[in-house]
C-alpha cells in the first residue's frame, strides 16, 4: 500500500523567508501527486498537482513543487512567504485509475508565518 | 456546479448516541472518500466508496463505524454508540472515475461528543 511522509510537522518562518516543505511517498507504480492547503477553520483546497510532463509544477499563490521520481519526492516551495500563508499543508498521492483510485495524505505540516 | 456538500457542519452527540454524517459528491463524481482529522494527527483515510460498493475500508475502525454510498442519495458515514474519542472533523472528498483530476473536498463535519 502507498504511504506519504511529511517530515516537518511544524514550521515557523518570518515573512519574506523562503519555504520548502518535504514530501516523500512510497509506491512503485505510476502516481499523481498533490499539495493541498487548509487555512484555519476551512476545508482543504488544492494548491497544485502533478500528473505527467514537466516535473516542475506551478500552482496558485506563488507555490511550486518539483517531482523527483528517483527520490520519490514532491517538495513544495515558495520563494517568499507571506503572513497569509499561515495554514496547514498536506501532500497527497493518488494511485490507480478508472475503477480504482485511492488518495492517501501525509500527516500535514503546519506553517506559521510571523509578520 | 455545486461543490462537495457535507451536512451537518457541526454535530453534537452524547456518548452512546449515533452520529450520521452526509456527503453529496460533486455532480458526475462517482468516487467518494471519507477522512478523519484529529489535532496533531493529520488527515487519516477511512473509506473509499463508489456507488453501492465499498472499495477500500482499510482505515475504518472495525466496530461502530460504517459507510455507504447508495445508488440514490448521499454517502453516509455512520458512527454508532459514539465515544469521546470520536470527536474530530470528518471530511468527504469526491472525484470522477475518469480523467486526471484531483479529489475535491467538502467543508467537513465537526463532531463533538459530550
Amino acid at each position: 500500500a502507498q504511504s506519504v511522509s511529511q517530515h516537518n510537522h511544524h514550521v515557523i518562518l518570518s515573512e519574506a523567508a523562503s519555504l520548502e516543505l518535504g514530501c516523500n511517498y512510497s509506491y512503485g507504480g505510476t502516481v499523481n501527486l498533490f499539495w493541498y492547503v487548509q487555512y484555519p477553520g476551512q476545508h482543504l483546497q488544492l494548491l497544485l498537482k502533478y500528473f505527467s510532463g514537466d516535473p516542475l509544477v506551478k500552482g496558485i499563490k506563488g507555490f511550486e513543487a518539483e517531482f523527483i521520481k528517483s527520490k520519490f519526492s514532491f517538495n513544495l516551495r515558495k520563494p517568499s512567504v507571506q503572513w497569509s500563508d499561515t495554514a496547514e499543508y498536506f501532500c497527497a498521492v493518488k494511485v490507480g485509475s478508472g475503477g480504482y483510485q485511492k488518495v492517501t495524505f501525509g500527516t500535514g505540516t503546519k506553517l506559521q508565518v510571523i509578520p | 456546479n455545486a461543490g462537495v456538500m457535507q451536512n451537518p457542519r457541526h454535530l453534537v452527540r452524547r456518548r452512546g448516541q449515533e452520529a450520521r454524517l452526509r456527503c453529496s459528491p460533486m455532480k458526475g463524481h462517482s468516487h467518494v472518500y471519507w477522512y478523519r482529522q484529529l489535532p496533531e494527527e493529520g488527515l487519516k483515510f477511512m473509506v473509499y466508496l463508489q456507488k453501492e460498493n465499498i472499495i477500500d475500508e482499510s482505515g475504518m475502525p472495525k466496530e461502530r463505524f460504517s459507510a455507504e454510498f447508495p445508488k440514490e442519495g448521499p454517502s453516509i458515514l455512520r458512527i454508532q454508540q459514539v465515544v469521546r474519542g470520536d470527536s474530530a472533523a470528518y471530511f468527504c472528498a469526491s472525484s470522477p472515475s475518469t480523467g486526471n483530476t484531483e479529489a475535491f473536498f467538502g467543508q467537513g463535519t465537526r463532531l463533538t461528543v459530550v
